[in-house]
Order: C-alpha cells, then structure tokens, then sequence
C-alpha cells in the first residue's frame, strides 16, 4: 500500500513570493491534514480537510490556504513568503480521525 | 486548551538500557494521547496510541506507553535501547472537541551510545 506523498521534496524560494506544496493521501482516506515543522517550534497545526472542506485551522495569518481536490488530494499555498516560513511542511492523512498517517515532508527554504 | 510537555529536548542512553521519554499532557476533557517518532529526512511514524481501555499501551519497535490520569502523564518506555532507536520522538494529544486537531510536544531527540 503506497503512503503519503508529497512533491516537492524541496524547494527555495524568495521572500515575497508564492509558494505550493502538494499531497496525496492513502489510497481511501477522505482527511488531509498540514502541519508546519520549524526548528525548535516542534510541529503546528495548520489544516484540515475533509470531504473537500476545510473543517479546521490552526492559528496562522490568512496567507496560508489550501484546498482539498475531489480525489482527496490536497495543496496547501502560501503567499508573501516570510524568512520564518522556512520550515518542513508535513501532510497526514487519516480514515479514522485518531490515527494520521504522515508523508516525508517538504522543506522550504525562504531567502 | 489542550497541551503537551516533553521534558528533556535531548536524552542519551548506553544500547541496552532503558529508554523512558517523558510526556505530560492538559486537556479539559479525557484525551487521546499517541507517541510518533521521526527518523532524520522522513516524516512522522506512529508509534503507539491511547484512545480507551487499557491504560498500558504496547506499540511497535518494542516501546509502551502507560496513561496515568491522576499524573496527566503519557511517558514511552522500552526495556533496552538499540541503536535503530536513535530518532526524534514527539508525544500528541487530541480530541473530538477540538476538530481532530492534534497538539504535539516539542520533541525529544533519542541518541543511543554503543
């Protein structure tokens, strides 16, 4: 059974701009959720989606968004990058809500 | 407000020793509470979780965990360390109330000295 995946594994960007990351669950799970790993902040809800809807946010500023695709898949945009967006950004997905299953991760450098 | 304190950002211990991680929780309501570990460039696995029923949970890799209400602790043990151990381990917590969001510690990072 293939896991979680997420594209790109890295990537650089520059303050100001725009970035997306993307996610593919498991096969039949219906919730995606992202979180934000910075260093020394350990790991920070972000959202969570379900069904196509966002059911759940943590407490970031608006620039961070996302939408979740008819096939369950998920993207998470962030705008006007900042230097301390730099971070891993980690995608799960779940059937049952109390067990998430996550991806590899995609870090992103903001210079 | 749910939370999660892990005590000790850093633990070090000799291959076979006993390894125990701590994790202290609040939470208005009864919590569900899980230990994941991370290995250095991957993402989170799940190691073990309590939702209800026995309090003494046993998960993978030979780790357990015990729930004690009265101590609001969840701390991760395993009777011998192996080298494969070495990874960071984060403690979380969550509940329905909270719209299956969870709340993770800040980690601690296992080193396991042959």
């Amino acid at each position: 059974e293939a896991g979680v995946t997420q594209s790109p594994t890295h990537l650089i960007k520059t303050r100001g701009q725009q970035v997306t990351l993307r996610c593919s669950p498991i096969s039949g799970h219906t919730s995606v959720y992202w979180y934000q790993q910075a260093l020394g902040l350990g790991l920070q809800f972000l959202l969570w989606y379900d069904e196509g809807e966002e059911r759940n946010r943590g407490n970031f500023p608006p620039r961070f968004s996302g939408r979740q695709f008819p096939n369950y898949s998920s993207e998470l945009n962030v705008n006007a990058l900042e230097l301390e967006d730099s971070a891993l950004y980690l995608c799960a997905s779940s059937l049952e809500w109390y067990e998430q299953y996550f991806g590899p991760g995609t870090r992103l450098t903001v210079t | 407000a749910q939370s999660v304190t892990q005590l000790g950002s850093h633990v070090s211990v000799s291959e076979g020793a006993l390894v125990l991680l701590r994790c202290n929780y609040s939470s208005s309501v009864p919590p569900y509470l899980f230990w994941y570990v991370q290995y250095p460039n991957q993402g989170l696995q799940l190691l073990l979780k309590y939702t209800t029923g026995a309090t003494l949970v046993k998960g993978i890799n030979g780790f357990e965990a015990e729930f004690k209400k009265s101590e609001t602790s969840f701390h991760l043990t395993k009777p011998s360390a192996h080298m494969s151990d070495a990874a960071e381990y984060f403690c979380a917590v969550s509940d329905r109330d909270t719209g299956n969001q969870f709340y993770f510690g800040t980690g601690t990072s296992l080193t396991v000295i042959p």
